[in-house]
């Protein structure tokens, strides 16, 4: 079964500064999706930002952007310039790309606080 | 266009009563999903709707929990009797085959 680990539950970052969350997981297949989503208090969780495994090139939205290692099974999300409005819950995820099936394997997720 | 819209987004029982939450999809979206996230736990997948169809229930923790999707429309979630480790927040999701879109969840709390 696949797994998502994101092993820091806290983070902070001052304004404007860059900050990077990680996540790692465990999976047997070769091809898949890995996502961001973002959930900011008592509103909807939004992707953020999508990999698919088959693409060497990183994934770049704006000011995020992600550092996907296949081999070591490593999908960090960088924020760049970050802002308040960046303050959120992530949730690292992945899925199989079975056309039609968007289940999704979370982890834990990282609180993120931006400092004024 | 409306987005996936939850209700209750609170919702505060005693262990053993009943409670019946809901979920609208975004329109035309065949695809809906339920999952749950306890607190400082992962967000776990409960069950797949394709249309009115149950195409995964996996991820139901036992019997207590019924899943409906009457017409393909509305979603609920009954839990009956509910027990305190059910607290949580219970997310909706919908997809026509591609990105999923979530609701803003809806908060569980069994005293």
């Amino acid at each position: 079964a696949q797994t998502v680990t994101q092993s820091q539950p806290e983070m902070s970052v001052q304004e404007a500064e860059t900050v990077t969350l990680s996540c790692t997981y465990d999976t047997s297949e070769s091809d898949y999706y890995l996502f961001w989503y973002k959930q900011p208090p008592s509103r909807q969780m939004i992707l953020v930002i999508r990999q698919e495994a088959y693409k060497q090139q990183n994934a770049t939205e704006n000011r995020f952007s992600v550092n996907f290692q296949k081999a070591a099974k490593s999908f960090s999300l960088k924020i760049s310039d970050s802002q308040l409005g960046d303050a959120a819950m992530y949730f690292c995820a992945y899925r199989t790309p079975n056309f039609g099936n968007e289940k999704l394997t979370f982890g834990t997720g990282t609180r993120l606080t931006i400092i004024p | 266009e409306a987005g996936v819209t939850q209700f209750p987004s609170h919702s505060v029982i005693e262990k053993g009563q009943t409670v019946t939450l809901r979920c609208d999809p975004i329109s035309g979206h065949d695809n809906l999903y339920w999952y749950r996230r306890v607190m400082g736990k992962e967000i776990k997948f409960l069950l797949h709707f394709v249309k009115e169809s149950k195409q995964d229930e996996s991820g139901m923790p036992n019997n207590r929990f019924l899943a409906e999707r009457t017409g393909g429309t509305y979603s609920t979630l009954k839990v009956q009797p509910a027990e305190l480790e059910d607290s949580g927040v219970y997310f909706c999701a919908s997809s026509h085959g591609g990105e999923l879109f979530f609701g803003e969840g809806s908060r569980l709390t069994v005293l």
